[in-house]
């Protein structure tokens, strides 16, 4: 596989249900990216990973768990989500988290429907 | 705060024609980057072209084009020779290189491409 992949790229589960959301790339970058792409919506970033440190957490609810065991793998734990997290949620990679020049390289997304 | 708009939730424009989708953002940094990404219907977004805030030169990919306006705060984006194939949602983007490596997306424009 190439780029960035995203399993599954659909989900749907209730509100009491726990899932995971993985994500890995394959371009040998060193710092990775969770979105959530809403309807009508600017894209939201939700967490910054850079060497598997996370570096940003923009006031995201607890009931989104991140967690980064190596510089290719992510993923989102989720846990007693609302339907209003329901969304597309993307990954991304780059080379650098301080070279801001360098372009970010997307996932295909997991399309998340809570009930 | 820093904010991207895309004043144009959605645009069309005849296949071979010209087209310019419009962005602004709003910061107080003198150093940062500006991209526009495309996301074709089938969701991996992917870089279109990318402008280092201290070069002058506006930056060109083929037929893809950007007029920098940096003191307007302006980043617009030309499609020349339109084809089919860019039909996509179109977000402009801001970055700046900090210890949080802020990204910060615009609402996006989508562009319909007509034969």
């Amino acid at each position: 596989e190439t780029g960035v992949t995203q399993t599954p790229r659909h989900l749907v589960m209730g509100m009491t249900n726990k899932k995971s959301l993985k994500c890995e790339q394959h371009l040998g970058h060193n710092a990775m990216y969770w979105y959530k792409q809403s309807a009508k919506k600017p894209l939201e970033l939700m967490f910054v990973y850079s060497l598997e440190e996370r570096v940003e957490n923009n006031s995201v609810p607890s009931r989104f768990s991140p967690e980064c065991p190596n510089s290719s793998h992510l993923f989102l734990h989720l846990h007693t989500l609302q339907p209003e997290d329901s969304a597309l949620y993307l990954c991304a990679s780059s080379q650098g988290r301080f070279w801001s020049y360098n372009e970010q390289f997307f996932g295909p997304g997991t399309r998340l429907t809570v009930l | 705060a820093q904010t991207v708009t895309q004043s144009q939730p959605e645009m069309s424009v005849q296949e071979a024609e010209t087209v310019t989708l419009s962005c602004t953002y709003d910061t107080s940094e003198s150093d940062y980057y500006l991209f526009w990404y495309k996301q074709p219907p089938s969701r991996q977004m992917i870089l279109v072209i990318r402008q280092e805030a201290y070069k002058q030169q506006n930056a060109t990919e083929n037929r893809f084009s950007v007029n920098f306006q940096k003191a307007a705060k302006s980043f617009s984006l030309k499609i020349s020779d339109s084809q089919l194939g860019d039909a996509a949602m179109y977000f402009c983007a801001y970055r700046v290189q900090d210890r949080d490596d802020k990204i910060i997306f615009g609402k996006g424009t989508r562009l319909h491409i007509l034969p």
